[in-house]
Order: structure tokens, then C-alpha cells, then sequence
């Protein structure tokens, strides 16, 4: 089983669309969280840390559930521009950082 | 953007060969890592680094070995490459502290035929 895991994807939604992401993580010492944002294949960057107690940056919105060991990221009026994969990454001890598999948004018109 | 390259940006070797790929960075940075991107599989952590000779293995080492004598330089070696390692090479780097952010090379493309 693999230490990070992400809903597979992947997500078609129309312009304007609320879109949700989840990730569970096993390793329950994980000491922060992330989500960064790769588009075609290009370098991942970071789009927002998660906070415990949950955090917003303009139209995204991620939590943490530390009792049940997941983060999620909710993308509110989607854009043509928010078609991308998604990936959720655990710092796992000591600087360990994982990644889970990625989900694929593709955002119509 | 972070001062950070990896070199060779593409590689096409046999089956055997060994291989060495580059990463190097001018920022400083106490954490470096090697991550490869497979289809179906995002980024799985091969080695990182949390200081100059200290590395430790993550998800998929086998078959991989690093080594970091200088902070700036992380080398990733395949000694004996095989086809299954046909992959893109991402390097990282990182601040100390639980929330440093990654920044990211290029990639490397390798190609073991």
C-alpha cells in the first residue's frame, strides 16, 4: 500500500464547477502537509501548505483531518487555467516527503 | 526562480551502462532529493539528502545510489542501468523547517534502451 494515495481521477468539470480532492496518508507521525499543482509534465510547484485548522486562498481551500488521516482541496468557480494534476505530498520524519499519485483535472468550457 | 539545474536534461544509454545525473543548486538549501515520474505513479521518492553526506532512502532506491559531498551538488547514480529505470528525474530542494517548500529542476528525461 502505497504511504500517500489520491482519488484517481481523472476530474472533467465544466467552467464554474466545484471540485474536490482527497488524500490519505498511512505514516499518523506525517508533520506537514501540502498540495502543489505540475501541468504537463513540467516541474511541480507549490500551490498551498495545509494547516490544521484549515486554510483559504482565494478560491481554494484546503483542510487537514489529522484523526482520520487525510487532507483535502476544494477548487470553488473552476477556470479553463486550474486544468492540471494535483498532487498531495506528506512530510513524513525527518524531511521525508512523499507524494501521492496525482489527480488529473481537466476543467471544459 | 530557485537557483537549481540538473544535467544532463536528456539521456539515451544501453542496458548495463552506468549513469550519473547532476543536480545542482545556489541557494543553500539544507534538503535535496531525487524523485522519478512514472505514468500512473507521480513522483516516488528515490534518495534525499539533510546535509552534506547524509542521505537516506525513500520509496524506490533500489537499483539507486547517491551522494552529496558538497551542499550545492546531489548526484543520483544508476550503476548498472535497466529499462525499467527509463523515467523522468526530478530533483528538489528545500529549506529546514516543516514547512519549506519544494523547488524543483527541470527534470531529467532517461532513456535505457
Amino acid at each position: 500500500r502505497k504511504e500517500v494515495e489520491q482519488d484517481p481521477g481523472p476530474f472533467n468539470v465544466p467552467e464554474g464547477a466545484t471540485v474536490a480532492f482527497n488524500c490519505t496518508y498511512s505514516n499518523s507521525a506525517s508533520q506537514s502537509f501540502f498540495w502543489y499543482r505540475q501541468d504537463c509534465r513540467k516541474e511541480p510547484k507549490l500551490l498551498m501548505s495545509v494547516y490544521s485548522s484549515g486554510n483559504e486562498d482565494g478560491r481554494f481551500t484546503a483542510q487537514l483531518n489529522r484523526a482520520s488521516q487525510y487532507i483535502s482541496l476544494l477548487i470553488r468557480d473552476s477556470k479553463l487555467s486550474d486544468s492540471a494534476t494535483y498532487l498531495c505530498v506528506v512530510n513524513e520524519l525527518g524531511g521525508k516527503l512523499i507524494f501521492g499519485q496525482g489527480t488529473e483535472l481537466s476543467v471544459k468550457p | 526562480d530557485a537557483g537549481i539545474t540538473q544535467s544532463p536534461r536528456h539521456k539515451v544509454t544501453e542496458t548495463g551502462t552506468p549513469v550519473t545525473l547532476r543536480c545542482h543548486q545556489t541557494e543553500n538549501h539544507r534538503y535535496m532529493y531525487w524523485y522519478r515520474q512514472d505514468p500512473g505513479h507521480g513522483l516516488r521518492l528515490i534518495h534525499y539528502s539533510y546535509g552534506v553526506k547524509d542521505t537516506d532512502k525513500g520509496e524506490v532506491s533500489d537499483g539507486y545510489s547517491v551522494s552529496r559531498s558538497k551542499t550545492e551538488d546531489f548526484l543520483l547514480t544508476l550503476e548498472s542501468a535497466t529499462s525499467s529505470q527509463t523515467s523522468v528525474y526530478f530533483c528538489a530542494i528545500r529549506e529546514a523547517g516543516e514547512a519549506g517548500e519544494l523547488f524543483f529542476g527541470e527534470g531529467s528525461r532517461l532513456t535505457v534502451l
